[in-house]
């Protein structure tokens, strides 16, 4: 079946930076993109942007450019997402989800499924 | 950036109850409108994609409905496992971007 498994939770300290790993199985891995949203404690969700699995494009959520990279790894089937410079307001859960959008991003219509279980990073002095 | 608000945040329902949950966005989206369901402590499951799709393997009382700038969630008759939290996402133009969610509660 398809599935996302993300690597475990962090702890870091204002300032540093977090790399937060997504294994894909149970499709061919560059047929489709993957987005990330993340979910700050008791509040909404928040999407950060989103790396085509095929040809690394990016499409990158305005307030985090500059400090946010993600990347693939096709050999292993891995989506990775690094956030730098970490603020207290960082602190959430962060979940990785398969797009269905692999190519140009401007195209409207994609979407989420399935999702990774999720990873919690916490911010903390 | 497109802003979605979703109506209510949060109802009161019984089993059995038929649900509806509005999503409106602040410009036309075509029907580029997803849901999703939030347990607690979970990740988010599709429900529904492309406003009116149904994802495969999720029951037939969930659907959706509407196009350009108003939609709907219905949960035609509520079972006990439906108690959740309920997102729309916008997926017309980046940033992608979610409505602040609807909390369905036991009543």
């Amino acid at each position: 079946q398809v599935q996302l498994v993300q690597s475990g939770a962090e702890v870091k300290k204002p300032g540093a930076s977090v790399k937060v790993s997504c294994k894909a199985s149970g499709y061919t891995f560059t047929t489709y993109g993957i987005s990330w949203v993340r979910q700050a404690p008791g509040q909404g969700l928040e999407w950060m942007g989103w790396i085509s699995a095929y040809n690394g494009n990016t499409n990158y959520a305005q307030k985090l450019q500059g400090r946010v990279t993600m990347t693939t790894d096709t050999s292993t089937s891995t989506a990775y997402m690094d956030l730098r410079s970490l603020r207290s307001d960082d602190t959430a859960v962060y979940y990785c989800a398969r797009d269905t959008s692999y190519g140009d991003y401007a195209e409207g219509g994609s979407w989420f499924d399935p999702w990774g279980q999720g990873t919690l990073v916490t911010v903390s002095s | 950036d497109i802003q979605m608000t979703q109506s209510p945040s949060s109802l009161s329902a019984s089993v059995g109850d038929r649900v509806t949950i509005t999503c409106r966005a602040s410009q036309s989206i075509s029907n580029y409108l997803n849901w999703f369901q939030q347990k607690p402590g979970k990740a988010p499951k599709l429900l529904i994609y492309a406003a009116s799709s149904l994802q495969s393997g999720v029951p037939s009382r969930f659907s959706g409905s509407g196009s350009g700038t108003d939609f709907t969630l219905t949960i035609s008759s509520l079972q006990p496992e439906d108690f959740a939290t309920y997102y729309c996402q916008q997926s017309y133009s980046t940033p992608r971007t979610f409505g602040q969610g609807t909390k369905v509660e036991i009543k």
